[in-house]
């Protein structure tokens, strides 16, 4: 069974629109972290926001915030105000216990003027 | 700060040859991984190590070897290529902790032919 689920394979938005990319997440640990990666079209792996699974409050890093509803295991991404450099592939992730990263198979955004 | 570092960024190989693709990590991380990104696969692990010594199997780690025999290097071995492993492939480092995201590599590009 995949652990991580993102069923939306490519997302289109205009500029200063918000979007939500979804996942869901499938684990059997109360103790977890769930994180998002960009990855533009020159193929490296950034970094955006990060949330645990004991953390209250919903993550957020400027135009970046986590939507996560642990009891329906679902951390969305949801950008604020879509820039044209926002276009790239997006992936969420979980880590269990002393284990690597768990990868989706990501989600294509693509934003328009 | 050189952070993680994969050598090469490109390879040709032919199939039944073997390689060595490298990965070093200069930030003193215990946790060091490996990925392979195919198309609307998203990045499946290889195999990861959680420390000097210690190596573990991910999701497909046929046809692929590991070790760790310092903190710093992680060098993931291709026994005889196939064409199946045509892929571009990410190392990838953490500090560990579980809140802590990791730093990926730039990515090596192989295809076997």
């Amino acid at each position: 069974a995949q652990k991580i689920t993102q069923t939306q394979p490519g997302m289109f938005v205009q500029e200063k629109e918000a979007v939500t990319l979804d996942c869901t997440y499938d684990t059997s640990d109360q103790s977890y972290g769930l994180f998002w990666y960009k990855q533009p079209s020159s193929g490296e792996m950034i970094f955006l926001i990060y949330q645990g699974s004991y953390d209250e409050q919903n993550a957020t890093e400027g135009r970046y915030s986590l939507n996560f509803q642990k009891a329906r295991k679902s951390a969305n991404l949801v950008i604020s105000a879509s820039q044209l450099g926002d276009s790239a592939m997006y992936f969420c992730a979980m880590r269990e216990g002393g284990t690597a990263l768990i990868f989706g198979k990501g989600t294509t955004l693509s934003v328009s003027s | 700060n050189a952070g993680v570092t994969q050598t090469p960024k490109f390879q040709v190989l032919k199939t039944g040859q073997s390689m060595t693709l490298q990965c070093a990590q200069d930030m003193n991380h215990e946790y060091m991984s490996w990925y392979r990104q195919d198309p609307g696969m998203g990045l499946r692990l290889i195999h990861y190590s959680v420390g000097a010594g210690i190596t573990d199997q991910g999701e497909v780690p046929n046809g692929y070897n590991v070790s760790r025999s310092t903190t710093e290097d992680f060098p993931l071995r291709l026994l005889s290529a196939a064409p199946s492993q045509t892929s571009v492939y990410f190392c990838a480092s953490s500090p560990g902790a579980r809140r802590t995201e990791a730093f990926f590599g730039q990515g090596t590009r192989l295809t076997v032919v």
